[in-house]
């Protein structure tokens, strides 16, 4: 089975300045997706950002970049010049190509201060 | 509307009663997700359907029921609710070959009291 984890309960910025969200996972296999999904107090599962294992290349989506360390098993998320919309529970996940099972960890609670 | 839905978004209901969740999606997905969101657990996959009437267990199916006599329709039902089946569930779709990301419905609150 395939274990993510985030090790980080909660974190805390100041607006407009940047926070960096952690997440191991735990596989012996080489071809995976990753992801992040964030979740506002409105509840709604929203995809940020995606991962192929396979490319080096960091992905990026506007004010989100990842930091992708295959040999370590790492996935971390940046969020710059945070945003107070920014503020919501963060969900790093994971999936085997040709699976079905997407494993999340335990979430982050972001929380951006004006 | 385009999207996935679910419904109903809140339900309260007694131990024992039998309820039924309902998913709908309109962008023809091949797969469809019913997850349940604990404190502390993150997201645990109930049930899946690869395709229409093709269903198969997740990682905590106990308690749950569910059909795919449509590919747009993926209803979850509770047999005999249990207070430990009190969550917020959703339902999530994902189109198929190298598409691996899930869009998720807005959740149904379920509170079994």
């Amino acid at each position: 089975a395939q274990t993510v984890t985030q090790s980080q309960p909660e974190m805390s910025v100041q607006e407009a300045e940047t926070v960096t969200l952690s997440c191991t996972y735990d596989t012996s296999e080489s071809n995976y997706y990753l992801f992040w999904y964030k979740q506002p107090p409105s509840r709604q599962m929203i995809l940020v950002i995606r991962q192929e294992a396979y490319k080096q290349q960091n992905a990026t989506e506007n004010r989100f970049s990842v930091n992708f360390q295959k040999a370590a098993k790492s996935f971390s998320l940046k969020i710059s010049d945070s945003q107070l919309g920014d503020t919501a529970m963060y969900f790093c996940a994971f999936i085997l190509s040709n699976d079905y099972k997407l494993s999340f960890g335990a979430g982050t609670t972001v929380t951006v201060r004006a | 509307d385009a999207g996935i839905t679910q419904s109903p978004r809140y339900k309260i209901t007694e131990t024992g009663r039998q309820v039924t969740l309902m998913c709908h999606q309109t962008w023809s997905h091949s797969y469809m997700f019913w997850y349940r969101q604990d404190l502390g657990h993150g997201l645990r996959l109930i049930y899946y359907s690869a395709a229409a009437d093709i269903t198969d267990k997740g990682e905590v199916p106990d308690g749950y029921v569910v059909s795919r006599s449509k590919t747009e329709n993926f209803p979850l039902t509770l047999e005999s609710a249990t207070r430990s089946q009190t969550s917020v569930y959703f339902c999530a779709s994902r189109g198929g070959g190298s598409s691996y990301e899930q869009y998720f419905g807005p959740g149904t609150r379920l509170t079994v009291t």
